[in-house]
């Protein structure tokens, strides 16, 4: 199994909504990311998870919260959010966070903010 | 300074010719990867291809290869044969200790468009 599995495909959500990205992945990789990609722009890394320790947060606003409830698994919280954070959430993992360790990349959530 | 440039937003290529995609990099570490992703209109990223910074040989998979030229600090990936599902956007990647925190530094990108 060499998948990352991304849900829901397609989300529309109200500024006052809240709802959740989820990320799964059995690999047995121990980094898992999640990106924001506007269109036609490259990919932001947002958080980044390694051994299911929060490991990097790129100065991403409170109202994303990002949890690893297990090695497997990656969400992404979504809570207030802005017309302006509308775009195409990636998640991502790689077998650990080495210089060579490529990253295998879900489908993505296209996010829309009304 | 931008960590991973390419100059060229938008190429065309006819069907069943070789193209070349252009990145260069900026980095201080001895020790790199450099990536090439594929992003079609589905929006997932595929892995094409990688090098190493101190593999000796360029690295080859299939129709594509990289062009890795590291006095000059680039990595063109080179595709042979285009076949019309090869249109898409291509992101060069760099992942170094120290410049970037072991953490991808994607380029800006370039759309290919491959004509019948």
């Amino acid at each position: 199994d060499t998948e990352v599995t991304q849900t829901p495909k397609h989300l529309v959500m109200g500024m006052t909504n809240k709802k959740s990205l989820k990320c799964e992945q059995h690999m047995g990789h121990r980094a898992m990311y999640w990106y924001k990609q506007k269109a036609k722009k490259p990919p932001e890394l947002m958080f980044v998870y390694s051994y299911e320790k929060l490991s990097i947060n790129e100065s991403v606003p409170s109202r994303f919260s990002p949890e690893c409830p297990n090695s497997s698994l990656l969400n992404l919280h979504l809570h207030a959010l802005q017309p302006e954070d509308s775009a195409l959430y990636l998640c991502a993992s790689s077998l650990n966070s080495g210089t060579g360790e490529k990253l295998f990349f879900g489908s993505g959530t296209q996010l829309s903010v009304l | 300074a931008q960590k991973i440039t390419q100059t060229q937003p938008g190429m065309f290529v006819q069907e069943k010719e070789a193209v070349t995609l252009d990145c260069t990099y900026d980095t201080s570490d001895p020790s790199y990867g450099l990536f090439w992703y594929k992003q079609p209109s589905s929006g997932e990223m595929i892995f094409l291809i990688y090098q190493g910074s101190y593999d000796q040989q360029n690295a080859t998979e299939g129709r594509y290869s990289l062009n890795f030229q590291k006095a000059r600090k680039s990595a063109n990936l080179v595709i042979s044969a285009s076949q019309l599902g090869d249109s898409a956007m291509y992101f060069c990647a760099m992942r170094s200790p120290v410049d970037t925190g072991n953490q991808f530094y994607f380029g800006t990108g370039t759309s290919l468009t491959v004509i019948p």
